[in-house]
C-alpha cells in the first residue's frame, strides 16, 4: 500500500534551517509529481512546493520562494524540503503528497511538525 | 497568491443535503477544470474527495458531488451522514501555483 512518512520537524529558532525529508514506499516513486503542503495550527492548507518526476518543473508558492528548496532522490524514493531563513509564520505541519495527475493530491503522509520560534 | 474563498461554516441534519462553495477568480477556478475537494477530519491527514471538478476517486461515495459555474465551484454532499462532520477544504491549479480555500466546517446536528 502507499506509505507517505516525513521526517526531520522539530524546534528552530528564527532565522535557522530545517530539512524535512519523506520517504515514499508502495508505488514507483519516479512516476509522480510530489509535494509540500503545510497547516498552521488551527489554520487551513497551504500548498508550498511541487517538483516533476525527474526534478522538474519546479514551481514555490510566493511565501517560501527563495528560502525553501525541493529536490528529491528517486533511487532512494525520497522528497526533501530545505528551509532556510525560517519565520515565526512558517510554523506548521509539513505533510508530503503524491500529485495524483492535475494538481491534485491522492495520498498525503501524517506530517512533520515544525516550529519556530526563539 | 490569495486563498479561495469559503464559507467558515456549513451544517446539515442526517439525510439532508448541504452545498460549500469555493470562489477564485478567471486565474484559478474559472480559468481550469483543475478543482480537488478535501475532507479532513481533526487530527488526520486530508484526504481527496473530488479532482477534476466532479470526478470521484475510487471509494468516495457517491453521495459527493462536485461542479463549478464560473469562478466558483460546489462540493454537495447528499444524504448526510455523521461521519460526513469534517472540515472541507477546496483547491484549484492557478498557473504554476495551487491555492486552497480556507476551509469550511461541516457540522451534522
Amino acid at each position: 500500500q502507499v506509505q507517505l512518512v516525513e521526517s526531520g520537524g522539530g524546534l528552530v529558532k528564527p532565522g535557522g534551517s530545517l530539512t524535512l525529508s519523506c520517504a515514499a514506499s508502495g508505488f514507483t516513486f519516479s512516476d509522480y509529481y510530489m509535494s509540500w503542503i503545510r497547516q498552521a495550527p488551527g489554520k487551513g492548507l497551504e500548498w508550498v512546493s511541487y517538483i516533476g518526476t525527474s526534478g522538474s518543473p519546479i514551481y514555490y508558492a510566493d511565501s517560501v520562494k527563495g528560502r525553501f528548496t525541493i529536490s528529491r532522490d528517486n533511487a532512494k524514493k525520497s522528497l526533501y524540503l530545505q528551509m532556510s531563513s525560517l519565520r515565526a509564520d512558517d510554523t506548521a505541519l509539513y505533510y508530503c503528497a503524491r500529485e495524483r495527475g492535475n494538481y491534485d493530491f491522492d495520498y498525503w503522509g501524517q506530517g512533520t511538525l515544525v516550529t519556530v520560534s526563539s | 497568491q490569495s486563498a479561495l474563498t469559503q464559507p467558515p461554516s456549513a451544517s446539515g441534519s442526517p439525510g439532508q443535503s448541504v452545498t460549500i462553495s469555493c470562489t477564485g477568480t478567471s486565474s484559478d477556478v474559472g480559468g481550469y477544470n483543475y478543482v480537488s475537494w478535501y475532507q479532513q477530519h481533526p487530527g488526520k491527514a486530508p484526504k481527496l474527495m473530488i479532482y477534476d471538478v466532479n470526478k470521484r476517486p475510487s471509494g468516495v461515495p457517491d453521495r459527493f458531488s462536485g461542479s463549478k459555474s464560473g469562478n466558483t465551484a460546489f462540493l454537495t454532499v447528499s444524504g448526510l451522514q455523521a461521519e460526513d462532520e469534517a472540515d472541507y477544504y477546496c483547491s484549484s491549479y492557478a498557473g504554476n501555483n495551487i491555492l486552497f480555500g480556507g476551509g469550511t466546517k461541516l457540522t451534522v446536528l
